[in-house]
Parts: C-alpha cells; structure tokens; sequence
C-alpha cells in the first residue's frame, strides 16, 4: 500500500526567508503523481503545486518549488520569500497514474510565519 | 467560475442520528470524492462517485454511503452516527479524461460535523 510521511509536524519561519518542508512516500508504482496542498484556516484545500513521477525536472510555481528525489521517493517543498499568507497546513499528496484514482495525503505540517 | 460548493458549513447532530452532507462540483467537473479530516490529521478517502456509481471505496464502514446524481452533484450519508466521526467532511471534485491525466482535484471548503 502506498503511504506519505511527513516527519516535521511544525514549522516556523522569518518572513521574506527561505522554509524546506520534508515527505516521504512509499509505492511500487512507477506513473504517480506528487502534490503540495496548502490547508489555512479556511478550511478550503489549496493547490500549491504537483510533481509528474516520468518528469526528471522539478516542478516550480513563482516562490514555490519542489525538490523530486524518485529513487529517494523523497518530495520537499522549498518556500521562498515567506509571507505571512503562507502560513497554513501543508500536505504532501500521492496519486497513482491514472486520473480516477484516490489521492492519499501525509499528516500535515503546520506552517508558521514569524513578522 | 463556481467551485466546489458544499453544505451546510457547520452542523451538530446527536450520537445514533444520520446525517447528510452535500457537495456541488466545479462546473464540467465529473468525478466526486469525499474525505475525511479529523483534527490535526491529514484528510482520509472515504469514496469516490463517476457515473452516478462508486468507483473506489476507502476503508470506512457501510455506514458511510453516498449517491451522485445526473447532474455530478453528490451526497455523502452516515447513519448511526458516532463521536468518532466528528470531523471536517470535504468535497473534491475532479474530471475524469480518458488516455489524458487531468491535474488533481478541487476542494471544497467542508462541512464541519460535530457528534455529540
């Protein structure tokens, strides 16, 4: 069975500094489909950026990029010039290949944005 | 643009009662999954609905069940309710593209059930 491990339950960073969240997976699949939601008070889950298991190149979406280490099965999320907007939950997500599947999603870290 | 809409936000029912949750998907979305999300965990597949059938069911009791309707709209049901299924219920949607991969799901912002 596949499973996600996120090992930092809490997080704190300056604001305008660089943050590294850490996960870990574990399939025997090898088209599957890698995620960061973001989770604020709100409630809503929001997509922060995905990861394609065939792509060598990490994905980058404006401060946010991904660091892909498949023989690792290691996924971090790498946050640059934090603002105090990213302060939430972070969940790193797995998906296998297929669009109709379950996602399985990591415990969270918790995000904080020191002013 | 309409996302994923569900209702109500908030709700508190009394251990052994059921209750039913709804879920509109993002427009031309045609795939529903529901999760569950306890406090301070990550959110747990529950099932997911395409044409009006489940697809996939994660591991929770019969006493979860859902339906989707025609219009991909969708319902999640739990009968003799528990404390333990205190908990955020969220809604995603997504659309299914045979021989493409679509990129993940929309969520909705979840209904906020209380057991007591």
């Amino acid at each position: 069975a596949q499973t996600v491990t996120q090992s930092q339950p809490e997080m704190s960073v300056q604001e305008a500094e660089t943050v590294t969240l850490s996960c870990t997976y574990d399939t025997s699949e090898s088209d599957y489909y890698l995620f960061w939601y973001k989770q604020p008070p709100s409630r809503q889950m929001i997509l922060v950026i995905r990861q394609e298991a065939y792509k060598q190149q990490n994905a980058t979406e404006n401060r946010f990029s991904v660091n892909f280490q498949k023989a690792a099965k290691s996924f971090s999320l790498k946050i640059s010039d934090s603002q105090l907007g990213d302060a939430a939950m972070y969940f790193c997500a797995y998906r296998r290949g297929t669009s109709y599947d379950k996602v399985i999603f990591g415990p969270g870290t918790s995000l904080s944005v020191i002013p | 643009d309409a996302g994923v809409t569900q209702s109500p936000t908030h709700l508190i029912k009394t251990r052994g009662q059921q209750v039913t949750l709804r879920c509109s998907p993002k427009s031309g979305h045609d795939t529903v999954s529901w999760y569950q999300q306890a406090l301070g965990q990550g959110p747990q597949f529950i099932f997911q609905y395409y044409e009006e059938e489940e697809r996939q069911r994660g591991n929770f009791p019969d006493r979860f069940s859902g339906h989707q309707f025609p219009n991909y709209s969708s319902e999640l049901n739990v009968n003799a309710l528990l404390l333990g299924d205190s908990a955020l219920y969220l809604c995603a949607s997504s659309l299914v593209r045979r021989g493409l991969v679509d990129y993940g799901y929309t969520f909705g912002s979840g209904t906020r059930l209380t057991v007591v």
